[in-house]
Parts: structure tokens; sequence; C-alpha cells
């Protein structure tokens, strides 16, 4: 069974810029969750998407939205790009209250 | 407060000499308590979940317990492929589904 995809898997952007993220969760895995990781902070919350529905949103600003599309897949965004933002993104997808799988992650480098 | 702390930071070890990784928690309503292992530049790896206090779950050289308060990562004979940082997370009542990362312990095995 194919695992959590994500892509793209690096990305540099300036800020002010907006960014769109990607994830595919495994087959059959109906929650994504999405991670923000950095060397200071570690592995923190965004939020959690289950059969289209925000279910839970972690302590990030509102330029940080996600969405969750029919067939599961999710997307996230982040608008105004600050420098703060660069970090690795991450994907998990789950089914029901089962263990969290993650993806590779997507780099991000704000400039 | 940290609701979750991993000890050591960072552990050096020699090929072949046991150790145990920490992870002790506050959070109230445990519902599940989860060891992944992550190497550089990827996503977190699965590699445990425990429920109840006195639960054990082995997996080649590594073997997780769990307490009320706390739980260990026991490494047995260790090789050098078995570098990577470990992060404890835990999913709670209190939370709901989101995981509560620590910060991880950084495992360095020499040959």
């Amino acid at each position: 069974k194919a695992g959590v995809t994500q892509t793209p898997r690096y990305l540099i952007k300036t800020r002010g810029q907006q960014v769109t993220l990607s994830c595919s969760p495994i087959s059959g895995h109906r929650s994504v969750s999405w991670y923000q990781q950095t060397p200071g902070q570690g592995l923190q919350f965004l939020f959690e998407y289950f059969s289209e529905t925000q279910r839970n949103k972690g302590n990030f600003p509102g330029r940080f939205s996600g969405r969750q599309f029919s067939n599961s897949r999710s997307e996230m965004n982040v608008s105004t790009l600050e420098l703060g933002d660069s970090a690795l993104y991450l994907c998990a997808s789950r089914r029901r209250a089962d263990t969290q799988y993650f993806g590779p992650g997507t780099r991000l480098t704000v400039l | 407060e940290d609701q979750v702390t991993q000890s050591p930071e960072a552990l050096r070890l020699q090929e072949g000499e046991s150790s145990s990784l920490n992870c002790s928690y506050t959070v109230s309503g445990l519902r599940g308590l989860f060891w992944y292992r992550q190497d550089p530049g990827k996503g977190p790896e699965f590699l445990f979940t425990l429920y109840s206090a006195g639960e054990e779950k082995e997996k080649e050289r590594l073997k997780a317990t769990l307490t009320k308060k706390e739980s260990f990562l026991h490494i047995t004979a260790p090789k050098p492929e078995d570098s990577a940082t470990y992060l404890c997370a835990v999913r709670s009542m209190e939370y709901g589904n989101k995981l509560v990362f620590g910060a991880g312990t950084i495992l360095r095995v020499k040959s």
C-alpha cells in the first residue's frame, strides 16, 4: 500500500508570497493532519481534517489555512509568508482513531 | 508547561552498547503514546503505539514500555543504522486527536 505523499518536496518563496502544499493520504484513510517542524519549536500541530471538515486547529495565525477534498486529499495554504515560516511541513493520515502515518514532508524556505 | 519531555536530548553509544530513552508526559486522559523514528530531512516513521500502563511492544532491537507517567524506548545492542532522532508523542482526551510531540532524542551509534 502506498504511503502518504506530499508535493512539492522542496519550495523556495520570498516574503509576502503565498504557498500551497498538497498531501495525498494512504488509501482508505479519511483523516489528514498537518504539522510544522522547526529546529526551535519541534513538531507543532497545525490542523486536522476529516471528511472535508476541520476537526481541530493548533495555535497558528489565520495566515495558515487548509482544506480537504472528497477524495481525502488535502491542501494547506500559507499567505503573506514570513521568514519564520521556513520549516518542514508534514502531513499525516490515519484511519479513525488509529496511528498517524507521516509523509516525507515539504521543505519550505522563505527568503 | 511542557506536556511531553524527552531525555536525554542527545545520546552517543558504541555499537552493541544498550541503553534507554525516556519520555515523560503530564497530559490527562491518555489515549495513546507513540514512538517515531526520524532520519534527517525525512518524515517521522512509526515505531510503536502504547495505550495503557504495563503495555510493552517489541520490534527487532527496540522495546517500548509504558507507565502512568512515562515511557521508555529500550535499544538493545544498537547498530549504526539505528542512528536517528527518536520522537515521542501523546494523544489525549484533553487535546483531541492531535499529537503533542516531545523535542526528541538524537541517537548516534558509532561502530
